[in-house]
């Protein structure tokens, strides 16, 4: 059985200020990770990934996640806020190989304020 | 540039109504998705499917049936809507990274559906 757990359903951060967005996966299998974020409207659009390689992915638009075994985490961060970060962002932890074992975390809705 | 296409973005129904909703994605991609999308719960998968005429439940298959007559156009159906069915609506394709094993989906816009 897998799952995705993102710690905070809502983060508001001053434009220019770090963002962190938490998430922690339950899985039996070796897993793959990924964030998604989806602006007002949208359909989700992929952030970056982890398949097992780096531990430390970067992703678009500045953003980076690293992978911590030994805490079940992976984390969403990025250095600076920008206006047009705000978006809801989703951890997905997926079995490698199976189509259909894709869980979806609830979702971070990221704020930015000036 | 990759694409999923959702023919509506919007939609009003009653109930019972029978509704379609179609993807088309023109990546060539084996798998298609549909997910149901709903504040607080995140994306919840309904059906999927890895080939053509090939069809798998997800986790919240009542109430849906799909088609998938051709590799690029998956079609999520309710036979009878009801107001419990009032979402968002996802398709999504797959792509499987090679030697990885890890599905990368594309995502369409979503077709919001509001039943009365």
């Amino acid at each position: 059985a897998q799952s995705v757990t993102q710690l905070d359903s809502h983060v508001s951060v001053s434009e220019g200020t770090p963002v962190l967005l938490r998430c922690n996966y339950s899985s039996s299998y070796s897993p793959s990770l990924f964030w998604y974020v989806q602006h007002p409207n949208k359909g989700l659009q992929l952030l970056l990934k982890y398949t097992s390689a780096a531990t430390l992915v970067k992703g678009i638009n500045g953003f980076e996640a690293e992978f911590k075994k030994s805490e079940t985490s992976f984390h969403l961060t990025k250095p600076s806020a920008h206006m047009s970060d705000a978006a809801e962002y989703f951890c997905v932890v997926s079995i490698t190989g199976t189509a259909s074992k894709l869980t979806f975390g609830t979702g971070t809705r990221l704020q930015v304020t000036l | 540039d990759v694409k999923v296409t959702q023919s509506s973005r919007y939609l009003v129904k009653r109930t019972g109504e029978k509704v379609f909703l179609e993807c088309v994605q023109d990546m060539d991609h084996e798998n298609m998705f549909w997910y149901r999308q709903d504040p607080g719960l995140g994306l919840r998968l309904i059906y999927f499917s890895y080939d053509v005429k090939m069809k798998e439940k997800g986790d919240i298959p009542e109430g849906y049936s799909v088609s998938r007559e051709k590799k690029e156009r998956f079609s999520l159906i309710l036979e009878s809507a009801s107001t419990n069915q009032t979402s968002m609506y996802l398709c999504a394709s797959s792509l499987l990274l090679e030697g990885t094993g890890a599905n990368v989906l594309t995502f369409g816009a979503g077709s919001r559906l509001t039943v009365l």
